[in-house]
């Protein structure tokens, strides 16, 4: 147990479905982080966020809109997916911001995501 | 730019026997090093991380990892090796030079441990 909740653990979807995943974390971290992870591909960082304000989007298609209501709870709304969207996704989070020693990024268990 | 390469995709051991996962980095700073592990239909959990202090690292389940700068290494290593070990494993450097800490992930290395 990582103290990071992502739900739901798996989802299945239409590609004109519009669905959330949510992420969760009580451990006082300032920066929450989608990831994405394919099959035969390293983990792609999708969205960095720190006290709520997004400051990083690594070229993700608009079809993925996160969110960040307060610095526990962290969203990614799907809209229109395609079926190569079809991934594990990762919620992650860390005290802050930052490439600093020691900033430790704890995950959680990930939301499997297919899109039919 | 930072970069991390595990040198094996795939690694075999018998239980009991040891455990070597090769990772190679190359960083322009001072680098933080972690190890991942992710077991089937699982999140990634912390093994183990390297932030400038002793170079020898122990982590969790018996593992530890060396920080070699001279040979720009961080190979994850375990002196018996468990069938509960049989995972997915992720060398992982953090870009020390960007604010936003990002995540270098290596390629993984798939641990099989036979019986």
């Amino acid at each position: 147990e990582t103290g990071v909740t992502q739900t739901p653990r798996h989802l299945v979807m239409g590609m004109t479905n519009k669905k959330s995943l949510k992420c969760e974390q009580h451990l006082g971290h300032n920066a929450m982080y989608w990831y994405k992870q394919s099959a035969k591909k390293p983990l792609e960082l999708m969205f960095v966020y720190s006290l709520e304000e997004r400051v990083e989007n690594n070229s993700v298609p608009s079809r993925f809109s996160p969110e960040c209501p307060n610095s526990s709870h962290l969203f990614l709304h799907l809209h229109t997916l395609q079926p190569e969207d079809s991934a594990l996704y990762l919620c992650a989070s860390s005290q802050d911001m930052g490439g600093y020693p020691g900033n430790t990024i704890y995950f959680g268990e990930g939301s499997w995501l297919t899109v039919v | 730019a930072q970069s991390v390469t595990q040198l094996d995709s795939h690694v075999s051991v018998s239980e009991g026997t040891p455990v070597l996962l090769r990772c190679n980095y190359s960083s322009s700073y001072s680098p933080s090093l972690f190890w991942y592990v992710q077991h089937p239909n699982k999140g990634l959990q912390l093994l183990l991380k390297y932030t400038s202090a002793a170079t020898l690292v122990k982590g969790i389940n018996g593992f530890e990892a060396e920080f070699k700068k001279s040979e720009t290494s961080f190979h994850l290593t375990k002196p018996s090796a468990h069938m509960s070990d049989a995972a997915e494993y992720f060398c992982v450097v953090s870009d020390g030079s960007s604010n936003t800490g990002k995540l270098i992930f290596g390629q993984g290395t798939t641990l099989q441990v036979k019986p």
